[in-house]
């Protein structure tokens, strides 16, 4: 089936350090992900859908300068989050929809850690 | 905007049946979707119905779709302690929607043996 792999599946960074967060579909083209961001014992919310070869486009309240999202392939897309604060610290998922099925496939998740 | 609304928490025993339920709001819901989440990890799809469908059975899953009153139900026969997880329903309107799923805050399912 449609996999979507994630990297790193945990990262610790000092406050003001910048972090990357891979998202590659392995065995299937996505042009659209989804990037979510998950609180303890939260739900998911959708921060942005990426778009490849476009803009991302960021869901109300997200800042775009410090959510950087690029999708350069169509098996590739990246958050990378900018100077990171203690707030940032989360659980962030990535999500593509699978072409021609009805489902979305995730990602592993990355668990943040800001220190 | 779109909301899914679930119920936090179920207990259950081994070997009974689970029913999680979930309401939505957007009348204009595609397909539905109930996904599973064990502690630290992503998502699993378990099962989606699509919205002109009332029933769908998957081995010990089933669920039930009430379009009228928003209402969607997974019941989980023979619960087993691996069943105990994070499950969540989401909602999607389609391509027309950006294809976005909108999920509910999650329900946690304890198995107790």
């Amino acid at each position: 089936g449609a996999v979507v792999s994630q990297h790193p599946s945990w990262v610790i960074c000092k406050s003001g350090t910048s972090v990357k967060i891979e998202c590659r579909s392995l065995d299937f083209q996505a042009t659209t992900m989804f990037w979510y961001r998950q609180f303890p014992k939260q739900s998911l919310m959708l921060m942005a859908t990426s778009n490849e070869g476009s803009k991302a486009t960021y869901e109300q309240g997200v800042e775009k300068d410090k959510f950087l999202i690029n999708h350069a392939s169509l098996t590739l897309s990246t958050l990378t989050v900018t100077s990171a604060h203690p707030e940032d610290s989360s659980f962030y998922i990535c999500s593509a929809r699978v072409s021609g099925g009805n489902g979305y496939t995730f990602g592993s998740g990355t668990r943040l850690t800001v220190v | 905007g779109e909301d899914v609304e679930q119920s936090l928490f179920l207990s259950v025993r081994e070997g009974d049946s689970s029913v999680i339920n979930c309401t939505y709001t957007d009348s204009s819901s595609t397909y539905l979707y109930w996904y599973k989440q064990e502690p630290g990890a992503g998502l699993q799809l378990l099962t989606y119905i699509f919205s002109n469908m009332d029933m769908k059975q998957d081995q010990r899953l089933t669920v039930l779709l009430n379009k009228k009153d928003k209402h969607l139900s997974l019941r989980i026969a023979d619960t087993q302690t691996g069943d105990s997880a994070i499950y969540f329903c989401a909602e999607s309107g389609g391509m027309e929607y950006g294809n976005k799923l909108v999920f509910g805050a999650g329900t946690i399912l304890r198995v107790k043996s």
